[in-house]
């Protein structure tokens, strides 16, 4: 069956450094794979969206890699703040109807 | 532009009854979704509204779900008889374009006691 996995939980790094956020997933092949970020008690916001035939995309201080061989998404946010503080969540999509997400990786940045 | 809106935000509901969720998504987009997150799990895929059609509805749990869009418009979810496994938060997203971002509410806790 198909599996996410995100890594750690919970990420603590201090403002100003980078943040890396993994996505893993087996048993199946996305054809792009989507990014959210969820703050407590809100719904998700969508961040970033990648094709598989995509090796990387950047928005503002964002920055996301696919890379179908390893079947793992890497998700960077340069000079964190403590803004960027939320749960994010990865969603590896075979199909464009609906999405299977990770359980989410909390990041929080310390001032 | 106004976002997804969903309501109520909270309901507590005891076993056995019934339950109305209500989405209005953005104005114009045709593609609805309804999601949900049960305590300790993944967000998870429950149906898909193209305007009035039910595009997919593998993930809805069983018959005891309903969901409607009236004119491809605003939707419901209703729960009946509703069950304490039911209890968890029902996300409702839009979207213009399949494939490319949605736009989530911010969702209903669903607490069934």
């Amino acid at each position: 069956s198909q599996k996410i996995e995100q890594n750690s939980e919970a990420l603590n790094i201090q403002e100003g450094k980078t943040a890396t956020l993994t996505c893993n997933y087996t048993n199946y092949s996305p054809a792009y794979l989507q990014w959210y970020r969820q703050d407590p008690g809100r719904g998700p916001v969508f961040l970033l969206l990648i094709r598989e035939n995509e090796k990387e995309k950047r928005k503002e201080r964002l920055k996301v890699t696919f890379d179908t061989t390893l079947k793992q998404s890497l998700f960077h946010i340069t000079a964190s703040q403590p803004a960027d503080s939320a749960t994010y969540l990865c969603a590896p999509s075979g199909s464009a109807r609906q999405l299977t997400f990770g359980s989410g990786t909390q990041l929080t940045v310390l001032p | 532009e106004a976002g997804v809106t969903q309501f109520p935000s909270h309901s507590v509901i005891e076993k056995g009854q019934t339950v109305t969720l209500r989405c209005d998504p953005i104005s114009g987009h045709d593609n609805l979704y309804w999601y949900r997150r049960v305590m300790g799990k993944e967000i998870k895929f429950l149906l898909h509204f193209v305007k009035e059609s039910k595009q997919d509805e593998s993930g809805m749990p069983n018959n005891r779900f309903l969901a409607e869009r009236t004119g491809g418009t605003y939707s419901t979810l209703k729960v009946q008889p509703a069950e304490l496994e039911d209890s968890g938060v029902y996300f409702c997203a839009s979207s213009h374009t399949r494939g490319y971002g949605y736009t989530f509410g911010s969702g209903t806790r669903l607490t069934v006691v």
